[in-house]
């Protein structure tokens, strides 16, 4: 299995709050994605990184901000946190744009 | 419309049966992935392919470039197969677009 690991796995937060989820890879691999996975859509992607301190948006990027200090670690913030980003937030991390994907486990987020 | 539709959305068989996932997608494409999602877990990759077809175990995956089309199929179906199977294509820009995935249920 590959090593990457989310955290936390289950969030309930307040809206408005801000909220951060952490993506962290043994992997060494150069690309990381943040999708989130909601019912009745296939996963989104919501940012991307191909390096570190190298980011792009995803479809989805409204309301989130990424960060890659690390090559391992990529972080998901919402800022202010609202209702419809109650979602289950998946990392993924690749070795190059057209090699296979490695997912994480997930972590499910509930804004009330 | 999606641009990758995947059929059926949910589908039921018994243990042993020969089953049939199908995934059409509207844009070109690099290589295609298939993934499988158990139930509160994780998602785990099954084939990625650009061309033809690939097999490991019981599981096998095709795709028809022309048509745009591929299948994944399982055979001697178990019920341990029951999971969201989701296909996704590395498009343009080579962004993953996912379907919204096929739910199997394989009962003993």
């Amino acid at each position: 299995d590959a090593g990457i690991t989310q955290s936390p796995r289950h969030k309930v937060t307040e809206t408005g709050t801000p909220v951060t989820l952490r993506c962290h890879q043994t992997e060494n691999h150069r690309y990381m994605y943040w999708y989130r996975q909601d019912p009745g859509h296939g996963l989104r992607l919501i940012h991307y990184s191909y390096g570190v301190k190298d980011t792009d948006k995803g479809e989805v990027s409204d309301g989130y901000s990424v960060s890659r200090s690390k090559t391992e670690d990529f972080l998901l913030t919402l800022e202010s946190a609202t209702s419809s980003q109650t979602s289950v937030y998946f990392c993924a991390i690749s070795e190059g744009r057209n090699t296979e994907a490695f997912f994480g486990q997930g972590t499910r987020l509930t804004v009330v | 419309k999606n641009e990758v539709e995947q059929s059926p959305q949910n589908l039921t068989a018994q243990e042993g049966e020969f089953i049939t996932i199908n995934c059409s997608y509207s844009v070109g494409i690099s290589a295609l992935h298939w993934l499988q999602q158990h139930p509160g877990g994780g998602i785990v990759s099954l084939f990625m392919l650009s061309s033809g077809k690939k097999k490991h175990g019981r599981l096998i995956a095709t795709i028809n470039i022309q048509e745009k089309h591929s299948s994944l199929h399982i055979t001697a179906s178990h019920p341990r197969d029951s999971a969201v199977y989701i296909c996704a294509v590395l498009g343009r820009a080579d962004k993953l677009i996912f379907g919204t995935g096929t739910r199997l249920q394989v009962f003993p």
